[in-house]
């Protein structure tokens, strides 16, 4: 079964600092992975998937993540993060073509509050 | 280009009743899935339809059910509401079931009182 981890539950950092938001998965082939963000009382919206190929994924609003198999691990970062992007994140693995389809597994979420 | 819509936005019902929820998948889209969102947790998967079948599900009790529409849309069905179904029911779509990103709604959030 496939299962997701994420180890910070909150998350403060200040307006214009960088950001790493941890996620770690399980799964026994090469997964896909997502990130995923919440507003308050919203859906989510997706920000960037591995799918394969470059292990450097780029997404929207500026956020990249990183996919290290040896770590199997798929962490977001941001180089300055901005006010706008306090919310709710999720990391999400689904197995794909030969593994369940695009049915996710979602971690419990981190909260990013922004100091200004 | 209309995004996945879900509806109604809030509703408040009383143990032991049912409800329905309904989702209009993104414009091109032909697969739809359910997630359940109770309050501080992650969301987890409900089922999945596709060609008006379910396809995949979850680890619900068979009070949740489902149906397709022949436009793609799609129908969540809760019955012998428990208080612990209350939670954001979150609808995402996407073009065919296997390697296609989700893209969600808004979600329907269910108080049973």
């Amino acid at each position: 079964a496939q299962s997701v981890t994420q180890p910070d539950i909150h998350i403060t950092v200040s307006e214009g600092a960088s950001l790493e938001l941890r996620c770690n998965y399980s799964y026994g082939a090469t997964p896909y992975l997502f990130w995923y963000v919440q507003s308050p009382g919203q859906g989510l919206q997706l920000l960037l998937k591995y799918f394969s190929g470059d292990t450097l994924v780029q997404g929207i609003k500026g956020f990249e993540a990183e996919f290290k198999r040896s770590q199997s691990s798929f962490n977001l970062r941001k180089p300055s993060v901005h006010w706008s992007d306090a919310a709710e994140y999720f990391c999400a693995v689904a197995g794909g073509v030969t593994g369940g389809g695009n049915k996710l597994t979602f971690g419990t979420g981190t909260q990013l509050k922004v100091e200004l | 280009d209309a995004g996945v819509t879900q509806s109604p936005t809030h509703l408040i019902k009383t143990r032991g009743q049912q409800v329905t929820l309904r989702c209009s998948p993104k414009s091109g889209h032909d697969t739809v899935s359910w997630y359940q969102q109770a309050l501080g947790q992650g969301p987890q998967f409900i089922f999945q339809y596709y060609e008006e079948e379910e396809r995949q599900r979850g680890n619900f009790p068979d009070r949740f059910s489902g149906h397709q529409f022949p436009n793609y849309s799609s129908e969540l069905n809760v019955n012998a509401l428990l208080l612990g179904d209350s939670a954001l029911y979150l609808c995402a779509s996407s073009l065919g079931p296997l390697n296609s990103p989700l893209h969600f709604g808004n979600g329907t959030r269910l108080t049973v009182t």
